[in-house]
Parts: structure tokens; sequence; C-alpha cells
């Protein structure tokens, strides 16, 4: 069964940092490039970033850029978002997606096949 | 960045009705356009990619269509579990993916 969940969401206050994993089982992790996407209380979907299969490419929205890391670990199937000088606005529930496509360089062009169930970010004083 | 506006933001419609959804991408998109379905508490579903070809699993009465800039998601015959939102997103202009506000589709 395919399956991505996510994990290390909480309270935080404004300025701190958070590390949140998604772990994957039921694919071939390591082929797939993976994505997080947010979404804040109420409010639609905001893709925050990607990184290829192999982890040698990333990219990130303008609005977590430089503040923002992704990364994965292919031999744990593991995927992470490393979050620095958190603020309000990055209050959401965060989900990783799997690209439906498998292999892609740099980056997938192509839609999000499977979601995780969301872990939720709470930034506040 | 490529904008993509839904409407209605709010569709009414009886169970067994059909259902019509649209989304306008800002500037062509070509045929690179997904559709998701998310309930509440649940993450989003993908119903549809390439703008008309079936994800796995997903029922019949899904069915996609358009291409460039107008594009429209149809329910044939409306379950109860299709009551959601839905959201078109573009991922022609890689990596800036974009999504639409979504619109809801409630029991009339």
């Amino acid at each position: 069964q395919v399956q991505l969940v996510e994990s290390g969401g909480g309270v935080v206050q404004p300025g701190r940092s958070l590390r949140l994993s998604c772990a994957a089982s039921g694919f071939t992790f390591s082929s797939y490039g993976m994505h997080w996407v947010r979404q804040a209380p109420g409010k639609g979907l905001e893709w925050v970033a990607v990184i290829s299969y192999d982890g040698s490419n990333k990219y990130y929205a303008d609005s977590v850029k430089g503040r923002f890391t992704i990364s994965r670990d292919n031999s744990k199937n593991t995927l992470y978002l490393q979050m620095n000088s958190l603020r309000a606005e990055d209050t959401a529930v965060y989900y990783c997606a799997k690209d439906r496509i498998v292999g892609a360089t740099p980056i997938s062009n192509d839609a999000f096949d499977i979601w995780g169930q969301g872990t939720m970010v709470t930034v506040s004083s | 960045e490529i904008v993509m506006t839904q409407s209605p933001a709010t569709l009414s419609v009886s169970p067994g009705e059909r259902a019509t959804l649209s989304c306008r991408a800002s500037q062509s998109v070509s045929s690179n356009l997904a559709w998701y379905q998310q309930k509440p508490g649940q993450a989003p579903r993908l119903l549809i990619y390439g703008a008309s070809t079936r994800a796995t699993g997903i029922p019949a009465r899904f069915s996609g269509s358009g291409s460039g800039t107008e594009f429209t998601l149809t329910i044939s015959s409306l379950q109860s579990e299709d009551f959601a939102v839905y959201y078109c997103q573009q991922y022609n202009n890689w990596p800036l993916y974009t999504f639409g506000q979504g619109t809801k589709l409630e029991i009339k």
C-alpha cells in the first residue's frame, strides 16, 4: 500500500525552527520527486518546495525561499522540510506529496498522485 | 506566476444531477492541468491529470476537458461522497506550481 506519513508539526514561536518528516512506504521512494504543499486554516493549497528523485535539484516558492530547506534520505525513505525563521503566516497544515511520474529530471512537470495526511504547524507567541 | 481562477466559488447541486466546475489560467498551460478533490479533514486526492485523464481508481462519472487557458471538471451524476472542495492545479510553469482557490460543491 502506497503511503506517506508526515510528522514533526507543533506549536512554535515566531523566529524559531522546526523540522518536518515524511515517511514513505509501498513504492520505490528513490525513483520519485517529492513535494511539500501547505494549507493555511480555511484557505487553499500552496505549493512550498520540490526535490528531485536523487536530491540534486531543489526549488522553492518565493514565500519560503531562504528560510526553508527541502531534503531527502533515500536510504531511510524519508523526506524532510527544515523550516527556519518561522512567521505567523507559515501557520498551516503541511502535506508531502509524490510526483506521479518516475525519475523526472531535473524536476517533474506532472501532477501529485499520492499525499500524506498532513501535519499541523502553528507559529504563535 | 500563472494565476489559476476557479468558478464558481460555491456550487449547489442536487444528488444525481450534473456538476460543472471551471478553471481558467492567466496564460496558457497547454494540457498540464490537474484536478484534486479534498474532503474536510482529509488530504487532497488526485482526480484528473493531463487535463482529461482520470487517475487510478477514479470513477468514470468524473471527466475533465479543456486546454490552453480554459478547463472544465464535470461530474455526471453526483453521489453523496462527491460533495467536497475541488482544486485545479497547473504544472506547466514548473517549478512554480500553482493551484486555484477552490470550488466548494455543496448539496442543494
